[in-house]
């Protein structure tokens, strides 16, 4: 059972980069999201989508972009990556997004941007 | 907006009860949830507690909630060294959004 698959699991960018943290699950869950988890602030959520074709902006959007073209697949783009976006970043998907759904996670994606 | 506040660090002796308490703010909190974060790997729901409970026992794990005051707590009895690791509280409200808390790390000690 693959879960939930992040891809790269680290990875190092200079300042204005861009890149895409890939993210795929096989569970046909409905529900899908992107956290950073930075030291003393928990996780937060950036973009989260219910459907394909459907995404929504969580917490701190900004500085990211996200799509969700299949059921399986939600791609997070940094467009011009910035120090303040060094963290780890976790996706985590659900059935669906009821207040009782047991979100399952992927083993995150280190980014450090210098 | 909801706010989830944990205390950071706990450090407990290996065979000693854990609490990790968490306090929340957004009064129409549906389900409150704790998860397990081990080393470098993603979270794993532990446990959930619907808000018109004030006790849920799963085995090693005691879920107590005190809906007044706010306070959520976890139990860990008979804590074991595969017991380290972050804890998260967080947060639903019947909304698309979890809302986690910064998360307690547990330290056990032999």
């Amino acid at each position: 059972n693959a879960g939930v698959t992040q891809t790269p699991k680290f990875q190092v960018l200079k300042t204005g980069q861009s890149m895409t943290l890939q993210c795929a699950q096989d569970m046909n869950h409905e529900y899908m999201s992107w956290y950073r988890q930075d030291p003393g602030m928990g996780l937060r959520l950036i973009h989260y989508s219910v459907g394909a074709g459907i995404t929504d902006q969580g917490e701190v959007p900004n500085g990211y972009n996200v799509s969700r073209s299949t059921t399986e697949d939600f791609p997070l783009r940094l467009l011009s990556a910035a120090p303040s976006q060094t963290s780890v970043y976790f996706c985590a998907s659900s059935y669906r997004r009821s207040t009782n759904e047991k979100l399952f996670f992927g083993s995150g994606t280190q980014l450090s941007v210098l | 907006g909801e706010d989830v506040e944990q205390s950071l660090f706990l450090s407990v002796r290996e065979g000693d009860s854990s609490v990790i308490n968490c306090t929340y703010t957004d009064s129409s909190s549906t389900y409150l949830y704790w998860y397990k974060q081990e080393p470098g790997a993603g979270l794993q729901l532990l446990t959930y507690i619907f808000s018109n409970m004030d006790m849920k026992q799963d085995q090693r794990l005691t879920v107590l909630l005190n809906k007044k005051d706010k306070h959520l707590s976890l139990r860990i009895a008979d804590t074991q060294t595969g017991d380290s690791a972050i804890y998260f509280c967080a947060e639903s409200n019947n909304t698309d959004k979890l809302i986690f808390g910064t998360g307690t790390r547990l330290q056990v000690f032999p």
